[in-house]
């Protein structure tokens, strides 16, 4: 199947910092791009839809201002965490629609830990 | 997008057969069943997805009732990597930007 990369795969920064994660597609062009937040033993929880050369999309009490979401290309999406926080602690995991497979992949996710 | 409900979790001894149950009693006729697994700090992994016949692919094999009320995820000789949370997702998929909801979805554990 379709693969989806992040970079980092961890990453710990002290509070008030800024994090840029990304999200590539490696062998496919997506226009849509997902960002996810998991909490330990919760589920994934969808955060925002990323799309290519227009604004993002927040699901209802994600604040747009701290996740900066920016997809410049067909096969690349950021996700900056501003001003990061302990709360903001997670694992991000972003996904992308690989329209010809009909399937939604998922990249490995990174784990954010902030001190 | 129709609701699923899964059990929260199952035991499955390795070597058997696991049966994965989700009712999705309000599923539409447009929207598919997915099914995604994700263990223990991955990313969620695509397993197989279905409208209304049966599918079979490497991984599993995906049983539709005929009034498309609940589904079966059969993995028939599960391994202990086989150990997961197993997704249930009933979806539109006909838009590039519709999107993946998560509920909580079954904990399958397969034991020695």
């Amino acid at each position: 199947g379709a693969v989806v990369s992040q970079h980092p795969s961890w990453v710990i920064c002290k509070s008030g910092t800024s994090v840029k994660i990304e999200c590539r597609s490696l062998d496919f062009q997506a226009t849509t791009m997902f960002w996810y937040r998991q909490f330990p033993k919760q589920s994934l929880m969808l955060m925002a839809t990323s799309n290519e050369g227009s604004k993002a999309t927040y699901e209802q009490g994600v604040e747009k201002d701290k996740f900066l979401i920016n997809h410049a290309s067909l096969t690349l999406s950021t996700l900056t965490v501003t001003s990061a926080h302990p709360e903001d602690s997670s694992f991000y995991i972003c996904s992308a629609r690989d329209q010809g497979a009909f399937a939604w992949y998922f990249g490995p996710g990174t784990r954010l830990t902030v001190l | 997008d129709a609701k699923t409900t899964q059990p929260p979790s199952m035991d499955c001894a390795e070597g058997r057969a696991a049966n994965l149950p989700c009712n999705h009693s309000t599923i539409s006729g447009n929207e598919y069943v997915y099914w995604y697994r994700q263990i223990h700090s991955q990313g969620p992994q695509y397993i197989i997805h279905g409208l209304k016949n049966n599918e079979t692919n490497e991984m599993a094999s995906l049983i539709i009732t005929e009034d498309r009320k609940s589904s079966t995820l059969i993995l028939p000789h599960a391994t202990l990597r086989d150990t997961a949370v197993y997704y249930c997702i009933a979806l539109n998929s006909g838009g590039s930007n519709y999107k993946l909801t998560f509920g909580k979805g079954t904990l399958l554990t397969v034991n020695p």
